[in-house]
């Protein structure tokens, strides 16, 4: 089941503005994580926030998470050329017991045109 | 160096035929997870194992089948009750509620 909704699907920008790309999620969650993925590579996580945090920074990025709304947003500020990925959220859903089983959203596909 | 590596990159193959997937990880980490990707989607999971010789159905296990006998080993065989095979499929591995690590994928074509 597809818990995470990404919008925009796609977004492309300049070099040098900034990327704000939104998740939503239906459930409770222990944590929401941000990944990244070039084209036909693996992931790479960037940024985890738990459910009792409201906002959290990591060099260029900002994620902010509204439990109350269950969105999360990734902000990316003064975009490189090499930003250029899809970016998906995933959504920890909250058991008490038992294995991470991460929700992926379907992603949104940033471009940073030159 | 520590990491996630899936073999082989490209994998084709005729439709009726069995075709086994390598993950092995040198992380030390518990559990592992297979998922499948398809053009412009999200990851959708497949199997996952905690430990050795123990390992769960994802939401799409369905012609898929996983065998976990070492910590560092996770195969997937994609067998031909798989009405789609053809897709990306990612190998991860983590440990508690930390990031998952991922590999390169191997691209399966099936014709």
């Amino acid at each position: 089941s597809q818990q995470g909704e990404e919008d925009p699907q796609a977004l492309s920008i300049q070099e040098g503005e900034n990327a704000t790309m939104n998740c939503s999620y239906k459930t409770s969650i222990n944590n929401l994580q941000w990944y990244r993925q070039n084209s036909g590579r693996g992931l790479v996580h960037l940024i985890l926030i738990r459910s009792n945090e409201r906002e959290k920074h990591s060099g260029r990025l900002r994620v902010t998470l509204d439990t109350s709304k269950k969105s999360s947003s990734l902000l990316i500020t003064a975009s490189r050329a090499a930003d250029t990925a899809s970016y998906f959220c995933a959504t920890d859903p909250f058991v008490i017991q038992g294995a991470q089983k991460l929700v992926f959203g379907q992603g949104t596909r940033l471009t940073i045109n030159p | 160096d520590g990491g996630i590596t899936q073999s082989p990159k490209y994998l084709f193959r005729k439709e009726g035929q069995n075709v086994t997937l390598s993950c092995e990880q040198n992380l030390n980490h518990d559990a592992m997870y297979w998922y499948r990707q398809d053009p412009g989607q999200g990851l959708r999971l497949i199997y996952y194992s905690q430990i050795v010789n123990d390992f769960q159905k994802g939401d799409i296990a369905e012609g898929y089948s996983v065998s976990r006998e070492k910590k560092e080993s996770f195969p997937l065989t994609v067998t031909s009750a798989q009405k789609n095979p053809t897709a990306f499929y990612l190998c991860a591995s983590g440990t508690g509620r930390s990031p998952l690590h991922f590999g390169n994928g191997t691209r399966l074509t099936v014709t």
